[in-house]
């Protein structure tokens, strides 16, 4: 199985701020990488598909970037409403997997 | 608007049946440009993908390995529906389970996510 790494495992960060999560991959997976957003008992929601593609309806805030085995989650001004965790999910390969999360909280 | 609708028992007894519904409206189960999945995600595993079925001229299905010998999804196309069934379950398999949409995307649709999910069902394996 692929194994996806991501860091940090959490973070704080202040309304405003410019936020960057890093996921790598345990082997080259070309653009194959989903990004996703998880409110506490809520269902993720997709916010970029394919490494950098914007889902619709998710701010522009968000993008994405990476190819091969590294990939990186930007915000570009933190809003209180990004308050949440964040996962990467790699779509290569079966067995689909997930990077274990990065918490993001607001100061 | 695509609204999957989860249903199914909260509690499971060891060595016995899970078994979780997945109500589809604004899609077919049976879309030649979707897929179907079950999701579980718990403390100890994190999110983790248990398989899907798909229709192209036929009905395909797909695995996680790590529950393959336990773990049937099967599409009900008069309801329109899919369900999990994951048999033998044991304390371990205590998760929120998900059930959610596949679509693909990018260069030909090739590269697939998942663009819709249900609520989550709390399935707690205990005697």
């Amino acid at each position: 199985d692929i194994q996806m790494t991501q860091s940090p495992s959490s973070l704080s960060a202040s309304v405003g701020d410019r936020v960057t999560i890093t996921c790598r991959a345990s082997q080259a997976i070309s653009s194959y990488v989903n990004w996703y957003q998880q409110d506490p008992g809520k269902a993720p929601k997709v916010l970029i598909y394919a490494a950098s593609n914007l889902q619709s309806g998710v701010p522009s805030r968000f993008s994405g970037s990476g190819y091969g085995t590294d990939f990186t989650l930007t915000i570009s001004s933190l809003q209180p409403e990004d308050s949440a965790t964040f996962y990467c999910q790699q779509s290569y390969t079966t067995p689909w997997t997930f990077g274990q999360g990065t918490k993001v909280e607001i100061k | 608007q695509v609204q999957l609708q989860q249903s199914g028992p909260g509690l499971v007894k060891p060595s016995q049946t899970l078994s979780l519904t997945c109500a589809i409206s604004g899609d077919s189960v049976s879309s030649n440009s979707a897929a179907w999945s079950w999701i579980r995600q718990s403390p100890s595993r994190g999110l983790e993908w248990l398989g899907r079925t798909y229709f192209r001229s036929k009905w395909h299905y797909d695995y996680a390995v790590s529950v393959k010998s336990r773990v049937t999804i099967n599409p009900d196309t008069s309801k329109n529906q899919f369900s999990l069934q994951l048999n033998s379950v044991t304390p371990d398999d205590t998760a929120v389970y998900y059930c959610a949409r596949v679509r693909g995307g990018g260069f030909g649709n090739l590269f697939y996510y998942f663009d819709y999910w249900g609520q989550g069902t709390l399935v707690t394996v205990s005697s």
